[in-house]
This record gives structure tokens, C-alpha cells and sequence, in this order.
């Protein structure tokens, strides 16, 4: 596998259900990034992981929880979700230094299409 | 706060032709990054340009170029000999030295190719 590879592609899941979303990248890259891709919005960032640590939490709900175990890996836990949540989830991954981070392209997985009944 | 704007929600092209996607932003910024995505149905984003604010001279990528006016604040694509290919959506992002590495997207404009 090359680049940023997402699981699972698609998911249908009930209010009460807990399912997780998993993101791996084979990049060597030690940032992660989660976004949500609504229909005609921007993309929005929910989280940022840089070395493992979680440095951006973009005021995303409790209902959504990260996690990233290594620099290769981010899951997003879903928990008691919305219909309003169903969109596209995107991961991303990057190598930003402190000098430089906004110069460092961010390369994107596939997405999950997340549809909440 | 930055913003980004795409104000063509969507374009088509005749195959073989020209098409120029739009984009302006918002910055009090001097020093930052701009950047074209494209996103296929396939839905995976991939990159296809980046200009340096610093760099007056627009970047190229084979088909591939932008026309950046930093004053105007304005970061047009142009796609030349468009192909079937090319058919997708196209965001503008932005992405300036006190973001760290929080890019700041459009809305997108998507592109029909036309056989």
C-alpha cells in the first residue's frame, strides 16, 4: 500500500451505534489530520496529531473522539452520532516543522462516506 | 481570519480546450502558501499546484498553471488541453505562516469536460 489508505470506504450506522474509522499512512510523515467534507462547504479540520499528540481541536464534538497510537495511524471513534454528521471524512498526512509548517503540501486519503440514520 | 473564496461553483470545457477556475482570499498575511486540490469521484484529494507568495513567477505544471496577483489577492488555475481526466472538483486552499499547518479551503468549484 502507498500514500494515505482509509477503512472502511462506507458506513451506514444508526444514532446508537459506535463504529471507528481507521487511517494509515506509509508516507513517514509524523502529522495526521481529520477533516469533514459536507456538501458545498468547505472542507473543515477537526483534529491534528503531530508526533502522536493531539495539537488542534477544531471545537469538534465529544461524539467524536481521536485517536493516533503511532505517527502511522489515526482512528476517529464515532459514538451517538447525528444525521447531521453524515458527510465525507477525510485523513490527511504532512511533515510540518516549526519553521515551515505551512509550506508542507498535505497529502489525502480517499475518504470515508459516512451517511447516519 | 482567513477565507478563501471560489465564486464558480461550477464550469465545463470542451476536451482539448482552456478553462480558468477562480479563486480569491482574504489574508493580512505576508508570508504564505496557496494551493489548487483536485478531487476526482474517486474522492481522493491530490495535489496539483502550489505558488509561494514570495515567488512572483506563477507556477507550472505541465497542463497546469496558475495566475497569481498577490495585490488582488487572486489565484486563478487555468487548465489547458483539457482532458476527460480532468473532470472533477478543484479547491482552492490557503495556508499562511501563523496557520502552522491549518489549511484553510473553498467551496470548491467542480469542472464537466465535454467529448
Amino acid at each position: 500500500e502507498t500514500g494515505v489508505t482509509q477503512t472502511p470506504r462506507h458506513l451506514v450506522m444508526g444514532m446508537t451505534n459506535k463504529k471507528s474509522l481507521k487511517c494509515e499512512q506509509h508516507l513517514g510523515h509524523n502529522a495526521m489530520y481529520w477533516y469533514k467534507q459536507s456538501a458545498k462547504k468547505p472542507l473543515e479540520l477537526m483534529f491534528v496529531y503531530n508526533f502522536k499528540e493531539q495539537t488542534e481541536n477544531n471545537s469538534v464534538p465529544s461524539r467524536f473522539s481521536p485517536e493516533c497510537p503511532n505517527s502511522s495511524h489515526l482512528f476517529l471513534h464515532l459514538h451517538t452520532l447525528q444525521p447531521e454528521d453524515s458527510a465525507l471524512y477525510l485523513c490527511a498526512s504532512s511533515s510540518p516543522s516549526k519553521a515551515s509548517a505551512y509550506q508542507e503540501t498535505q497529502y489525502f486519503g480517499p475518504g470515508t462516506r459516512l451517511l447516519v440514520l | 481570519a482567513q477565507t478563501v473564496t471560489q465564486s464558480q461553483p461550477e464550469m465545463s470545457v470542451q476536451e482539448a480546450e482552456t478553462v480558468t477556475l477562480s479563486c480569491t482570499y482574504d489574508t493580512s498575511e505576508s508570508d504564505y502558501y496557496l494551493f489548487w486540490y483536485k478531487q476526482p469521484p474517486s474522492r481522493q484529494m491530490i495535489l496539483v499546484i502550489r505558488q509561494e507568495a514570495y515567488k512572483q513567477q506563477n507556477a507550472t505544471e505541465n497542463r497546469f498553471s496558475v495566475n497569481f496577483q498577490k495585490a488582488a489577492k487572486s489565484f486563478s488555475l487555468k487548465i489547458s488541453d483539457s482532458q476527460l481526466g480532468d473532470a472533477a472538483m478543484y479547491f482552492c486552499a490557503y495556508n499562511g505562516r501563523s496557520s502552522g499547518d491549518k489549511l484553510t479551503f473553498g467551496t470548491g468549484t467542480r469542472l464537466a469536460v465535454r467529448p
